[in-house]
């Protein structure tokens, strides 16, 4: 079964808009991580915000923030105001336990385009 | 601030031939991770080690081998090549933080992409 769930291949939004990219996760485990990572076409992962599954409130960063929903395993990420070079694949990913080293399991991305 | 550091950036080799993919942790990390993204896929992990140990294992060939030095840096050695290794092979590193393991956040190498011919 998949852990990590993107269900839009492609997003396409206008500039200055805010956009919602949608992840639903599947954990038995009390204690995870929820992570977005922004890949470019240049290739190189960035890591752009991070949920964990005691937090209270829900994450932000800047032009991002997370809506993270407990009850319904999801883990959208918002970005405000998009600028142009927010086009990118965006990737959700999960952290299940305590260990260190535990590996990221990744959704299947999401393609963001921005249009001037 | 400092990132972490793959080298090479770029590799083309032939079909049974090998290769050393190199990895020099954030300053401090003590833990390194390997993922392999195919074009068009989501990265998949490989293995990682902390405190120069394997801690997680995952759909690493046997071909494949790696290990952390050390200095923490991390080497993956790949033998026998197929056209099918050829690939974005990422490293990230992490160290434990106060919110815990699950919070360890994972800073991504540039990659080094791998060309088998």
């Amino acid at each position: 079964a998949q852990k990590i769930t993107q269900t839009q291949p492609g997003m396409f939004v206008q500039e200055k808009e805010a956009v919602t990219l949608d992840c639903t996760y599947d954990t038995s485990d009390p204690s995870y991580g929820l992570f977005w990572y922004k890949q470019p076409s240049s290739g190189e992962m960035i890591f752009l915000i991070y949920q964990g599954s005691y937090d209270q409130q829900n994450a932000t960063e800047g032009r991002y923030s997370l809506n993270f929903q407990k009850a319904r395993k999801s883990a959208n990420l918002v970005i405000s105001a998009s600028q142009l070079g927010d086009s990118a694949m965006y990737f959700c990913a999960m952290r299940e336990g305590g260990t260190s080293g535990s590996r990221l399991t990744f959704g299947e991305g999401t393609q963001l385009t921005v249009n001037p | 601030a400092a990132g972490v550091i793959q080298s090479p950036r770029h590799l083309i080799k032939e079909k049974r031939e090998t290769a050393t993919l190199k990895c020099y942790p954030i300053p401090r990390h003590d833990t390194v991770y390997w993922y392999q993204q195919g074009p068009g896929q989501d990265p998949q992990f490989l293995i990682s080690f902390y405190e120069k140990m394997q801690s997680d294992k995952g759909s690493i060939p046997d071909r494949f081998s790696a290990q952390q030095f050390s200095d923490y840096h991390s080497e993956l050695n790949m033998s026998s090549l197929e056209l099918g290794d050829s690939a974005l092979y990422f490293c990230a590193s992490s160290t434990r933080t106060s919110g815990g393991a699950a919070k360890n956040i994972q800073y991504f190498g540039a990659g080094t992409r791998l060309s088998v011919l």
